[in-house]
């Protein structure tokens, strides 16, 4: 059973048209993060969320932290081609310091 | 700053032989983390080392082993090799593994068991 559900699973877009990738879970989390996996490379984190509520912008992305902590949503303003790539979340939950990860949501930005 | 170092980046074997990969983590991180990312599970979480002791272990069996040197350097280590052992295999590196997922990857090292 995966702990961390991403949707969709892969999103194929127009340079230019907005997005949301979801993460839910069923459990509460004390921290969740964002990535961008490249193909042939490691996951780079975008963010961390860690309150209840929380939004954060990094430039034309936006995350939120469920007011509940048990989900996630990234939303990409005006997509770019440099957006693609692989999305990931991962997060912590039950006092383990193991991370759990989803599987990812594969984004393509045609242009 | 560098970044976490990962060695080598393609590696071919055959089943039944043994692995060892290399990891040198960012200059002042002591934690070290090591996963598996498949196509079919996605990423998941072989072991945490800290001070050169296995802080967390993930779901894996014995085959996969892993050690930490006083500088921090990790290695895994593979053995009697499956089909299903090929992956991406990554390290990432913080400075206390404390925030758990919050870490910083290297490339990866791709494994093609044959």
């Amino acid at each position: 059973t995966q702990l961390l559900e991403q949707s969709p699973q892969f999103l194929s877009i127009q340079e230019g048209e907005n997005l949301t990738v979801y993460c839910n879970s069923s459990s509460v989390f004390s921290s969740l993060q964002w990535y961008r996996q490249e193909p042939g490379e490691g996951p780079v984190l975008l963010v961390t969320v860690v309150t209840g509520g929380e939004v954060k912008k990094l430039k034309r992305l936006t995350f939120q932290f469920g007011d509940a902590r048990k989900d996630s949503s990234l939303h990409i303003t005006a997509a770019q081609t440099g957006d693609t790539g692989l999305y990931l979340c991962a997060g912590e939950s039950g006092g383990s310091y193991i991370p759990t990860f989803g599987r990812g949501t594969s984004l393509i930005v045609h242009p | 700053k560098a970044g976490v170092t990962q060695t080598p980046r393609y590696l071919i074997k055959t089943r039944g032989q043994q692995v060892t990969l290399s990891c040198s983590p960012i200059s002042g991180h002591r934690s070290v983390s090591w996963y598996q990312q498949t196509p079919g599970q996605g990423l998941q979480f072989l072991f945490e080392y800290f001070s050169e002791t296995q802080r967390n272990k993930g779901n894996f069996p014995g085959r996969f082993s892993g050690r930490q040197f006083s500088n921090s350097r990790s290695e895994m280590n593979v053995s009697t090799l499956e089909l299903g052992d090929s992956a991406l295999y990554l390290c990432a590196s913080s400075p206390s593994g404390r925030t758990g997922a919050e870490a910083f990857f290297g490339q990866g090292t791709r494994l093609t068991v044959v």
